[in-house]
């Protein structure tokens, strides 16, 4: 089952350009994780937001997190190239011990 | 050790076979859990181990499905009798046992595909 709706469910822009992911969830979280995955691969963590925290930032990646609206949002700053992949939020609940995914962006960066 | 290991990359199989999956994790990392994941949609938990014991399991294992950890080390996923519906990537992920800190490591997957 999935726990986490991303929105949008793809997204295109130009090099330069930020882009905004949204990720709404269901149940009380412990913490909220963000991971990128190119195509055919693994996932790769991005970041982690505890559920006390509101916003955090680690490079060009900027998370926001506002557990009574049950939301977060994962910005990307200067977009490149490379940054083209899925986004996915996974969400660690508060009576289980793993990971639950939601849908993911699929994210397109064009040169 | 330069990260979670999956083997093989690629599966192919006729419909009825059995295949296995295995997966190397993190050696500091206790806990390892197996997703799967179809094209377009995130990964669904299968399953996940703290060192050798098996903690949970998805109602999406169905008997067809067991995973192992011998020794806490490395474990292997096993599919019984497959169907084409079990085509997918299966991904393994290892952690320390308080995630919360720092997240999963996760494998390259295994794509299988059933015809």
């Amino acid at each position: 089952s999935q726990q986490g709706e991303e929105d949008p469910q793809a997204l295109s822009i130009q090099e330069g350009e930020n882009a905004t992911m949204n990720c709404s969830y269901k149940t009380s979280i412990n913490n909220l994780q963000w991971y990128r995955q190119n195509s055919g691969r693994g996932l790769v963590h991005l970041i982690l937001i505890r559920s006390n925290e509101r916003e955090k930032h680690s490079g060009r990646l900027r998370v926001t997190l506002d557990t009574s609206k049950k939301s977060s949002s994962l910005l990307i700053t200067a977009s490149r190239a490379a940054d083209t992949a899925s986004y996915f939020c996974a969400t660690d609940a508060r009576n289980t011990d793993k990971l639950i995914f939601g849908t993911g962006t699929r994210l397109q960066v064009f040169p | 050790d330069t990260g979670v290991s999956q083997d093989p990359r690629h599966k192919i199989t006729k419909r009825g076979q059995n295949v296995t999956f295995r997966c190397d994790p993190i050696s500091e990392h206790n806990r390892l859990y197996w997703y799967r994941q179809t094209l377009g949609q995130g990964p669904e938990f299968l399953t996940y181990f703290q060192n050798e014991a098996q903690l949970e399991k998805s109602r999406l294992l169905s008997d067809r499905f067991s995973a192992e950890r011998p020794k806490g080390s490395f474990s292997t996923l096993e599919i019984q009798r497959t169907e084409q519906g079990d085509s997918a990537m299966y991904l393994c992920a290892s952690s320390l046992a308080d995630s919360r800190a720092s997240g999963y490591t996760f494998g390259s997957g295994t794509r299988l595909t059933v015809v």
